[in-house]
């Protein structure tokens, strides 16, 4: 089925560790975002791309560097996990924001001990 | 900082009532766009209405925009046991930013 996929759906870091979280789309959208959520704070944006190799910082960026190399892939890296990233994490796509929504994907339930 | 913001926070009604969540923002915006999200899912698009435009409907949902008191409504008809969810708003501005509020939590109870 097209849409958003996202890997890993869970995963457990100690502080300090680093990992990728993978976001794919196969419906060629230009426009992909990272967003965070937290119990009470609705999405927090945290980079976005307008195209490949074309990138840029959301409201909460620290701590999150991404790269997108093709239309399709948009990699969220944790370069080295704290307890305040524990979060619930969505990637997003979108063929044009001024017509047309987002399709997100199913998250990544990230807990940092 | 967030641009839109739900009202209320959480709604329980009956099935077959109608649910009416309120959305407020702060500066002048390209589109408003309704998301829900089921518990442990991620969100789905709903409607999305112009600043151009006053109301649209899609099936059971109606929403309006009134872009001189800079809010918006979701109105969900006759409601189901499935629609128990959250439910955000987004608005886009004219500079592409794509901002969510914090949501209402809607219960429909049987």
């Amino acid at each position: 089925n097209a849409g958003v996929t996202q890997t890993p759906k869970f995963q457990v870091l100690k502080t300090g560790q680093s990992m990728t979280l993978q976001c794919a789309q196969d419906m060629n959208h230009e426009y992909m975002s990272w967003y965070r959520q937290d119990p009470g704070m609705g999405l927090r944006l945290i980079h976005y791309s307008v195209g490949a190799g074309i990138t840029d910082q959301g409201e909460v960026p620290n701590g999150y560097n991404v790269s997108r190399s093709t239309t399709e892939d948009f990699p969220l890296r944790l370069l080295s996990a704290a307890p305040s990233q524990t979060s619930v994490y969505f990637c997003a796509s979108s063929q044009n924001r001024d017509s047309y929504g987002y399709t997100f994907g199913s998250g990544t339930r990230l807990t940092v001990v | 900082s967030q641009q839109g913001e739900e009202d209320p926070q959480a709604l329980s009604i009956q099935e077959g009532e109608n649910a009416t969540m309120n959305c407020s923002y702060k500066t002048s915006i390209n589109n408003l766009q309704w998301y829900r999200q089921n518990s442990g899912r991620g969100l789905v698009h709903l409607i999305l209405i112009r600043s151009n435009e006053r109301e649209k409907h899609s099936g059971r949902l109606r929403v309006t925009l009134d872009t001189s008191k800079k809010s918006s409504s979701l109105l969900i008809t006759a409601s189901r046991a499935a629609d128990t969810a959250s439910y955000f708003c987004a608005t886009v501005d004219y500079g592409q930013n794509f901002v969510f509020g914090p949501g209402t939590r809607l219960s429909v109870l049987p």
